[in-house]
């Protein structure tokens, strides 16, 4: 069975620091692009990132870049997103989610969610 | 960036009747890479449609997807109970990977 389980969320005070981790299995991991994508409370989802296979193209979303950064450990079968310079606006689910083969913007597979909470 | 635009909003509909969903994306999506995703409270989202008019695995024949260009259509056929959720377009031909704003589904 796919499973992505996503840990690390928590409560942080606004400027704060926070690692987001994925722990992945049921596929293999080091053949899939990845992504992170957020849900504020309410809202709609919200691309974040996105690394392929290899580590060899990432992407971000404006609202992000120069703040976060996405990476993995294919030997772990784990994704991670690394954020800094938290912001009030950070606060949502964060997802963690499989790309497609072909297209790895694509997401086939998603975990449940991990809550980031920004606040002071 | 290119921005979709979901609409209606809000739909309200009762079971057994057809629901149309629009998509309307500022700039041409590429091959028609254009996704279409469910979600229901209190759970991650479920990718129905793939290349604008592919089924995912499992999903029911009465989801269609349909459209190319900058305009895309989801429609239901005949909405069972559990379609009554929150659903999302996703372009993914070039980053950022944007999302619809959502519409939600709701029982009349």
């Amino acid at each position: 069975e796919v499973q992505l389980v996503e840990s690390g969320g928590g409560l942080v005070q606004p400027g704060g620091s926070l690692r987001l981790s994925c722990a992945a299995s049921g596929f293999t991991f080091s053949s899939n692009s990845m992504n992170w994508v957020r849900q504020a409370p309410g809202k709609g989802l919200e691309w974040v990132s996105y690394i392929s296979s290899s580590s060899n193209a990432i992407y971000y979303a404006d609202s992000v870049k120069g703040r976060f950064t996405v990476s993995r450990d294919n030997a772990k079968n784990s994704l991670y997103l690394q954020m800094n310079s938290l912001r009030d606006e950070d606060t949502a689910v964060y997802y963690c989610a499989r790309g497609g083969i072909t297209f790895g913007g694509l997401i086939v597979v998603w975990g449940q969610g991990t809550l980031v909470t920004v606040s002071s | 960036e290119i921005v979709l635009t979901q609409s209606p909003g809000t739909l309200s509909l009762s079971p057994g009747e057809r629901a149309t969903l629009s998509c309307r994306a500022s700039q041409s999506v590429s091959s028609s890479y254009l996704a279409w995703y469910q979600q229901k409270p209190g759970q991650a989202p479920r990718l129905l449609i793939y290349g604008a008019y592919s089924r995912a695995t499992g999903i029911p024949d009465r989801f269609s997807g349909s459209g190319s260009g900058t305009d895309f259509i989801l429609t239901i056929s005949r909405l069972e109970p559990e379609d009554f959720a929150v659903y999302y377009c996703q372009q993914y031909g070039s980053s950022p990977y944007t999302f619809g704003q959502g519409t939600k589904l709701e029982i009349k």
